[in-house]
């Protein structure tokens, strides 16, 4: 079964400093990875996907993220966080072998971004 | 703009209620999803649906129920409401085939006393 890994509960970043969040994932084939950013007391907004090619991929808001297929990482930047992105981050995968996405979510990661 | 509605975004009920959550798409998705949101257990599975009245367990099905009675509306149904189940209800859509963006709704935040 797949499952996804979010390390970190809470990062607390300095406005302007980079950001990187981490997410590992279990799953016997390559599977499609999504990250989504939920604000406080809103649903959940999609910041990113990645199904093939280029390992890195490039979202919203000026966030990127990187797969690496040897680690089982698709690790979430920004090289300069904004006041704005405090925010709960979800990193999710779904399977390729279903007609659409079904997918599992990781435990969450909560920035601070402090002044 | 695609649009997921939540009806009621903030419920108090008490423990032995019927619970009705709704949550309509305007996108003609054929694929509809109910998820938990706990602080540090992440957003799990209730129930899916993939057609009108098909519906699917996800990981969490027990003390829920769902009705898909037209395409666009996707019911959540807490049959007897129970303190456990205080939580964040989040209702999503997709399309069929891969690499569709799920959609989400702003959630439904449920306290049962």
């Amino acid at each position: 079964a797949q499952s996804v890994t979010q390390p970190d509960i809470h990062i607390t970043v300095s406005e302007g400093a980079s950001l990187e969040l981490r997410c590992n994932y279990s799953y016997g084939a390559t599977p499609y990875l999504f990250w989504y950013v939920q604000s406080p007391g809103q649903g959940l907004q999609l910041l990113l996907k990645y199904f093939s090619g280029d390992t890195l991929v490039q979202g919203i808001k000026g966030f990127e993220a990187e797969f690496k297929r040897s680690q089982s990482s698709f690790n979430l930047r920004k090289p300069s966080v904004h006041w704005s992105d405090a925010a709960e981050y979800f990193c999710a995968v779904g399977p390729m072998t279903t007609g659409f996405q079904k997918l599992v979510f990781g435990t969450g990661t909560r920035l601070l971004v402090s002044p | 703009d695609v649009k997921v509605t939540q009806s009621s975004r903030y419920l108090v009920k008490r423990t032995g209620e019927k619970v009705f959550l709704e949550c309509v798409q305007d996108m003609d998705h054929e694929n509809m999803f109910w998820y938990r949101q706990d602080p540090g257990l992440g957003l799990r599975l209730i129930y899916f649906s993939y057609d009108v009245k098909m519906k699917e367990k996800g990981d969490i099905p027990e003390g829920y129920s769902v009705s898909r009675e037209k395409k666009e509306r996707f019911s959540l149904i807490l049959e007897s409401a129970s303190t456990n189940q205080t939580s964040m209800y989040l209702c999503a859509s997709t399309g069929q085939g891969f690499g569709n963006t799920i959609y989400f709704g702003e959630g439904s935040w449920l306290t049962v006393v």
